[in-house]
């Protein structure tokens, strides 16, 4: 019944290393989400596909690379973990892409631990 | 670019207590406003949204009025319970650059006790 969900909830990982974070919605939206909640509980998106397609890149370093396989899914895979990138990552979606009204709905998160 | 203001926290109240947390926002156009609530250890829910001037949104017990002229979007609830401590950010949707994005505030904690 889940509406959005992350895959893992937790991940400990060493700097350097290479991870990856699935999502996956039930709910037939169109487009989806990553944003980034650092320590102070900030919240930022960093991504937005709408049926596959990229349509927000918001200067992330190109060591995030977001894949989208199919508009269910939404996986964010990440290069050479810095210290930096510890934080909870959120996935969301909503219906549509262009109408200003859409609720997004988020997933549980994943707190990402780089030592 | 768009942004949104809200106050800082934490804040503590105590049960019954009349509750309201400040969000201001800069936006072009004409932005929806929403309120989302993270309580520990979850996601975002949203809580309530108001999607054009003087509209209110209410759930739970929570309000909030879209306020064009102030450019505001205060949250209230006549009577807080220890349940609804957790983490409130205000939001709003930018639809510049083509998607459609929430830009948030801060977050404001929100502590209820006995």
């Amino acid at each position: 019944d889940t509406a959005v969900s992350q895959t893992p909830k937790y991940l400990v990982t060493q700097m350097g290393n290479d991870k990856s974070i699935k999502c996956e919605q039930n709910l037939g939206h169109d487009t989806m989400y990553w944003y980034k909640q650092d320590s102070k509980k900030f919240l930022k998106i960093m991504f937005s596909y709408n049926n596959k397609e990229l349509i927000i890149n918001e200067t992330v370093p190109n060591r995030f690379s977001p894949k989208s396989p199919d508009k269910a899914h939404l996986n964010l895979h990440i290069n050479s973990l810095e210290l930096g990138d510890s934080a909870v990552y959120f996935c969301a979606s909503s219906k549509s892409r262009g109408i200003g009204t859409d609720t997004q709905y988020f997933g549980p998160g994943t707190r990402l631990t780089v030592l | 670019g768009n942004s949104v203001t809200q106050m800082e926290g934490p804040v503590t109240l105590s049960e019954e207590a009349f509750l309201t947390i400040n969000c201001t926002y800069t936006a072009t156009g004409y932005p929806s406003l929403f309120w989302y609530v993270q309580y520990p250890g979850e996601g975002l829910q949203l809580l309530l949204k108001a999607t054009k001037a003087d509209d209110k949104g209410s759930n739970k017990g929570f309000e909030a009025t879209y306020r064009k002229e102030t450019t505001s979007f205060h949250l209230e609830k006549g009577s807080v319970q220890v349940s609804d401590s957790a983490v409130y950010f205000c939001a709003l949707n930018d639809l510049t650059g083509g998607g459609n994005k929430l830009t948030f505030g801060t977050g404001t904690q929100l502590k209820v006790e006995l």
